[in-house]
C-alpha cells in the first residue's frame, strides 16, 4: 500500500496570504489528522477528520480550517498567514475509529516571510 | 489531551550505551504511544502500551507503562547509529475524542 502522501512538499508564502495544503491517507483509511510541528511548540494537534466530519480541533485560531473529502483525501487552509505560522505539518491517517496507529506523511515546510 | 513532561531532552551517548527517555503525566493516561522521528524525517509509530504494568519489547528497544498509568519509558538496550533520532512519548485521549498529545520528545544522539 502507498503511504501517506502530502503536497506541496515545501511552500513559501508572504505575511497576510493563505495556503492550502493537501493529504492523501492510506488507501481505506477514513481518518486523517493534521499537527503543526515547529521548534518551540513541538508537535501539536490541529484537527481529525473522520467521514468528512470534524470530529476533534485543537487549540488554534479559526484561521486554521480543514476539510475531508468523501474519497478521505483532507485539505487544510491557513488564511491571513502570519510569520509564526511557519512550520512543518503533518498529517496523519489512521484505519479507523477503534484503530489507534497513526501513519504519517513527509509533511509540509511553509515558510512565511 | 493530556499533558505529559518527557526528559531528557537531549541526550548523547557513545554507541553501544544504554539510553532511556522518560515520560510523565500527572493524572491518569487510558494509553500511550511512542513514535520515533529521524532527522529530517516524519514521525513513525513504535508502540502502544494500554495495561497497568505493561512491559513490551521490540529488539533492544523495551517500552514500559508505570503501575499508576502514570508514566512511562523507552529504554535502548546498546545502541546503534540507526538509532538517532526524536523519540516522542503521546498518549491518547479516551471517548470519542480521540487526540494524540505528543510530549516534547527526547532528541538521541550516537556517538560512532
Amino acid at each position: 500500500k502507498a503511504g501517506v502522501t502530502q503536497t506541496p512538499r515545501y511552500l513559501i508564502k508572504t505575511r497576510g496570504q493563505q495556503v492550502t495544503l493537501s493529504c492523501s491517507p492510506i488507501s481505506g483509511h477514513r481518518s486523517v489528522s493534521w499537527y503543526q510541528q515547529t521548534p518551540g511548540q513541538g508537535l501539536q494537534f490541529l484537527f481529525e477528520y473522520f467521514s468528512e466530519t470534524q470530529r476533534n480541533k485543537g487549540n488554534f485560531p479559526g484561521r486554521f480550517s480543514g476539510r475531508q473529502f468523501s474519497n478521505s483525501r483532507s485539505e487544510m487552509n491557513v488564511s491571513t498567514l502570519e510569520l509564526g505560522d511557519s512550520a512543518l505539518y503533518l498529517c496523519a491517517s489512521r484505519g479507523g475509529w477503534r484503530y489507534n496507529e497513526q501513519f504519517f506523511g513527509p509533511g509540509t515546510r511553509l515558510t512565511v516571510l | 489531551g493530556q499533558q505529559v513532561m518527557q526528559i531528557p531532552q537531549y541526550q548523547h551517548v557513545q554507541e553501544g550505551e544504554d539510553f532511556t527517555t522518560y515520560c510523565n503525566s500527572s493524572t491518569t493516561l487510558s494509553n500511550i504511544q511512542w513514535y520515533k522521528q529521524r532527522p529530517g524525517g516524519h514521525p513513525v509509530f513504535l508502540i502502544q502500551l494500554v495495561k497497568s504494568g505493561e512491559v513490551k519489547k521490540q529488539k533492544r528497544l523495551t517500552f514500559q507503562f508505570g503501575e499508576a498509568k502514570k508514566n512511562s519509558s523507552l529504554h535502548i538496550t546498546a545502541t546503534q547509529t540507526t538509532d538517532v533520532g526524536t523519540y516522542f512519548c503521546a498518549p491518547l485521549s479516551s471517548g470519542s475524542a480521540r487526540q494524540l498529545t505528543f510530549g516534547s520528545g527526547t532528541q538521541l544522539t550516537v556517538l560512532p
